[in-house]
């Protein structure tokens, strides 16, 4: 089992610029989570999918933010346009239910300048 | 508003001694804890989790003690070694009548074990 997949490991834009982020969970996991870290903030939680479907989008900061999962095994989640302050590390995360611990992926750091 | 805080930003234990970590909760309908380590440059993994029905689990030389009443749990390392040396967060989820499915995260307490 290759774990949960981010691409790409790094990624460095400039302002006003859009922004894909790509993951692919670990096969048979029904849950799909998508955080973001910073000094400031920690993990935050920015949306998860169940099944595919969008559970709860709450934790999304902006319209700027928009996440799709067309299929179990691929999940995006788009920043139009990127602003500085979106720089982060952003996590993706997978998991078999709601009680088992989640399986993260590597994160992909990405830097607006 | 931080619902899961880990006060303490880093710690330092010497090797082979007891590592305490801690985390204060204030949601009332977390039920399920967990505590995820993370490495440089990498994703947090999971390390060991706990009910709300539980007030102590342990995994090896890991032990999770949950206090509800006082809304507080800690985790115990011993003893401590130096691939222990990582960030620890805490979690926590609500409960599973209803509320979101996602863990809320405390910001992460590093802890650093000397030779």
């Amino acid at each position: 089992d290759a774990g949960v997949i981010q691409s790409p490991r790094h990624e460095v834009t400039e302002m006003g610029q859009e922004v894909t982020l790509r993951c692919k969970p670990i096969s048979g996991h029904d849950y799909l989570f998508w955080y973001r870290q910073t000094m400031m903030r920690g993990l935050e939680l920015l949306i998860y999918f169940n099944n595919n479907v969008p559970i709860d989008d709450s934790g999304m900061p902006e319209d700027r933010f928009s996440a799709k999962m067309p299929n179990a095994s691929f999940s995006t989640l788009k920043i139009q346009p990127s602003e500085p302050r979106d720089s982060a590390v952003y996590f993706c995360a997978s998991s078999p239910d709601r009680v088992m611990g989640y399986t993260f992926g590597s994160g992909t750091r990405l830097t607006v300048v | 508003d931080q619902q899961v805080k880990q006060n303490s930003p880093s710690l330092s234990v010497q090797e082979g001694r007891i590592s305490i970590l801690n985390c204060d909760y204030t949601n009332s309908m977390f039920d399920y804890f967990l505590w995820y380590k993370k490495y440089p440059a990498e994703g947090p993994t999971f390390l060991i989790s706990i009910s709300s029905i539980k007030d102590k689990n342990e995994d090896g030389r890991f032990t999770v003690f949950l206090n509800k009443s006082a809304k507080h749990l800690s985790l115990h390392i011993v003893p401590s070694q130096p691939g222990d040396s990582a960030v620890y967060f805490c979690a926590a989820r609500p409960y599973s009548g209803g509320g979101a499915d996602g863990l809320t995260f405390g910001k992460g307490t590093h802890l650093i074990i000397q030779p």
